[in-house]
């Protein structure tokens, strides 16, 4: 069974940083793009970020995220990271990791609460 | 940019009953590429719905998808008490970017 558990969110202060982390398993995580897409309280659903099979060069950025976030991977840990920098409290979220496959979103992990606030 | 815009923001509609939700797109989209989640309170989002028309696994046949071109249904042929929560459309585009709609809640009459 594919499990995708994140970790790493918490309080923040505005303008500190955070790393989320996402741990996989069930499936051959070497093998798919990964994503991070995030949740403010009583709002929608946000694209952040995408990092192909392989990582490396390989990222993409919503631009409300550019030049503050980066994506990476770990495939020998099965792990997704997103570093966090400069955060405001417009980045108040869960966020959420999942696996990606033809442009869709077919597993998510349950979420991680990052709180942005003084 | 493409901008995905679902409506309604809210369908009060009763068990049994059958349940149409609209998501359009400001461009016209690849089909393969717009999908549909289901949101339940506190929980992550679900696949219900890729490339169109195509359930993920594990939906129930009662969920269904259709359209093309900038206008996309999602169709609940009759709903179960589950089934009331938020569903997002979202669609993969050039960048690459994904977009998702603003979402409709789907509530209990």
């Amino acid at each position: 069974e594919v499990q995708l558990l994140e970790s790493g969110g918490g309080l923040v202060q505005p303008g500190g940083s955070l790393r989320l982390s996402c741990a996989a398993s069930g499936f051959t995580f070497s093998s798919y793009a990964m994503t991070w897409v995030r949740q403010a309280p009583g709002t929608g659903l946000e694209w952040v970020s995408a990092i192909s099979f392989s990582g490396g060069a390989d990222t993409y950025y919503a631009d409300s995220v550019r030049g503050r976030f980066t994506i990476s991977r770990d495939n020998s840990k099965n792990t997704l990271y997103l570093q966090m920098n400069s955060l405001s409290a417009e980045d108040t979220a869960v966020y959420y990791c999942a696996k990606a496959f033809q442009g869709r979103f077919d597993w998510w992990g349950q979420g991680t609460l990052v709180t942005v606030s003084s | 940019e493409i901008v995905l815009t679902q409506s309604p923001g809210t369908l009060s509609l009763s068990p049994g009953e059958r349940a149409t939700l609209s998501c359009r797109a400001s461009q016209s989209l690849s089909s393969t590429y717009l999908a549909w989640y289901q949101q339940r309170p506190g929980r992550a989002p679900r696949l219900l719905i890729y490339g169109v028309s195509s359930r993920a696994t594990g939906i129930p046949d009662r969920f269904s998808g259709s359209g093309s071109g900038t206008d996309f249904t999602l169709t609940i042929s009759r709903l179960e008490p589950e089934d009331f929560a938020v569903y997002y459309c979202q669609h993969f585009g050039s960048s690459p970017r994904h977009t998702f709609g603003q979402g409709t809640k789907l509530e209990i009459k």
